[in-house]
């Protein structure tokens, strides 16, 4: 059972637009949220993360924003630049141990 | 300050052989994740630790897996008798408590024959 989803397996944006990935969960009571960026053969590297009592947090050209009552969560990056070309997984915790992540979003940025 | 390390990288075992994983978490962290990613799937979660605790095994398989963190040494994840869908990366991640990010190492690549 998925508990968090990511429904585009894929995004395709030009340097210096912004990038929108998007993230659905199911269970209400996920009370903190990350975002971690992956390149090919390398572990994930934390990006940016939000607590269920925000509904925006910002660093640099990294903004989630977390909508409760959707149950959605979204990273925004402005502006794309070609080196965030990476596949971006979002995840989500009921008990700030346990991450259930998504599978993921294939970011592409061309030049 | 090092990262969080895992070797080997890359493990090649016939099936019904016996896969040993290791991770060291970075310094001063008390708190061990094991994941496994399976081709085209997200991360999913297998065991969380502390020192010589296991605290929750929920994603673990019921047989076959086990993992432990030992007072002394690295965290190793154990796979005994190894059939081809254990095939995946598998990755560790430390933290130095809850509610806090995951580091992530570089992960174990397994193959099974």
């Amino acid at each position: 059972d998925q508990q968090v989803k990511q429904n585009s397996p894929s995004l395709s944006v030009q340097e210096g637009r912004i990038s929108i990935l998007n993230c659905d969960y199911t269970n209400s009571m996920f009370d903190y949220f990350l975002w971690y960026k992956k390149y090919p053969a390398e572990g994930p590297t934390f990006l940016i993360s939000i607590s269920s009592i925000k509904d925006k947090n910002e660093d640099g050209r990294f903004t989630v924003f977390l909508n409760k009552s959707a149950k959605h969560l979204s990273l925004h990056i402005v502006p794309s630049q070609p080196g965030d070309s990476a596949v971006y997984f979002c995840a989500a915790s009921l008990t700030g141990n346990q991450f259930y992540f998504g599978t993921g979003t294939s970011l592409t940025v061309i030049p | 300050n090092a990262g969080v390390m895992q070797n080997p990288r890359h493990l090649v075992r016939r099936r019904g052989q016996e896969a040993r994983l290791r991770c060291s978490p970075m310094k001063g962290h008390s708190h061990v994740y094991w994941y496994r990613q399976l081709p085209e799937e997200g991360l999913k979660f297998m065991v969380y630790l502390q020192k010589e605790n296991i605290i929750d095994e929920s994603g673990m398989p019921k047989e076959r897996f086990s993992a432990e963190f030992p007072k002394e040494g690295p965290s190793i994840l154990r796979i005994q008798q190894v059939v081809r869908g254990d095939s995946a990366a598998y990755f560790c991640a430390s933290s130095p408590s809850t509610y806090n990010e995951q580091f992530f190492g570089p992960g174990t690549r397994l193959t099974v024959l």
